[in-house]
């Protein structure tokens, strides 16, 4: 049973360029959330994306949007890359939206801007 | 607001010796309560959840944690640590109005032989 993947693993950007990141949910899973965690932080959530739209939205700009597909992976594009913007983005998934529902972490993509 | 304190950055203890990491949370309605680990340059690992029920729950690799309504705390303890389970550990909580999780700074613990 394949956990949640994410590609790329690392990655090195310029400042004002654009990244796109990919996700691949658990299997049976069709909720998909993105976190950010900077360094010696905890993480972030950025959005959750369920049925193809947007459902919650975090403190983010809108340099930050992201999308999923009928097969529920997802992606997080951001625009106009700033050096804070600079971390580790985790995606998670899970089974609806139930509170108790457990929500499972892929490994990450490391993002580094300069 | 919904929020998570652990209020220790790290925890130092001797391999075969019980080993506590605290959390404490501050939430509107039932609590639905989380612990992660992550280990170096990795993703997080889901140890265990509370939802209802029995205060002390179980989960992987021998943890377990103890949930406490009137302290509004959910401790995350092992009986005898080992040194693999050095690592820094997350607690969460869901935020019962659109479900996104709740982290708190992180607890590194530090198991030395």
């Amino acid at each position: 049973d394949a956990g949640v993947t994410q590609s790329p693993t690392h990655l090195i950007k310029t400042r004002g360029q654009q990244v796109t990141l990919r996700c691949s949910p658990k299997s049976g899973h069709d909720t998909v959330s993105w976190y950010q965690q900077a360094l010696g932080q905890g993480p972030q959530f950025i959005f959750q994306y369920y049925e193809e739209e947007e459902r919650q939205r975090g403190n983010f700009p809108d340099r930050f949007s992201g999308h999923q597909f009928p097969n529920y992976s997802s992606e997080l594009n951001v625009n106009a890359l700033l050096l804070g913007d600079s971390a580790l983005y985790l995606c998670a998934s899970s089974f609806g939206d139930r509170l108790g529902n457990t929500i499972y972490f892929g490994e990450g993509s490391w993002l580094t801007v300069v | 607001a919904q929020s998570v304190a652990q209020p220790e950055d790290q925890v130092n203890v001797a391999e075969g010796n019980p080993l506590t990491v605290k959390c404490t949370y501050s939430v509107s309605g039932n609590p639905y309560l989380f612990w992660y680990v992550q280990y170096p340059n990795r993703g997080l690992q889901f140890l265990l959840k509370y939802i209802t029920g029995d205060n002390l729950v179980k989960g992987s690799y021998g943890f377990e944690a103890e949930f406490n309504k009137s302290q509004t705390s959910f401790h995350l303890k092992k009986p005898s640590a080992l040194v693999s389970d050095s690592a820094l550990y997350f607690c969460a909580v869901r935020n019962n109005q659109g479900g996104k999780l709740i982290f708190g700074q992180g607890t590194e613990l530090s198991v030395k032989p």
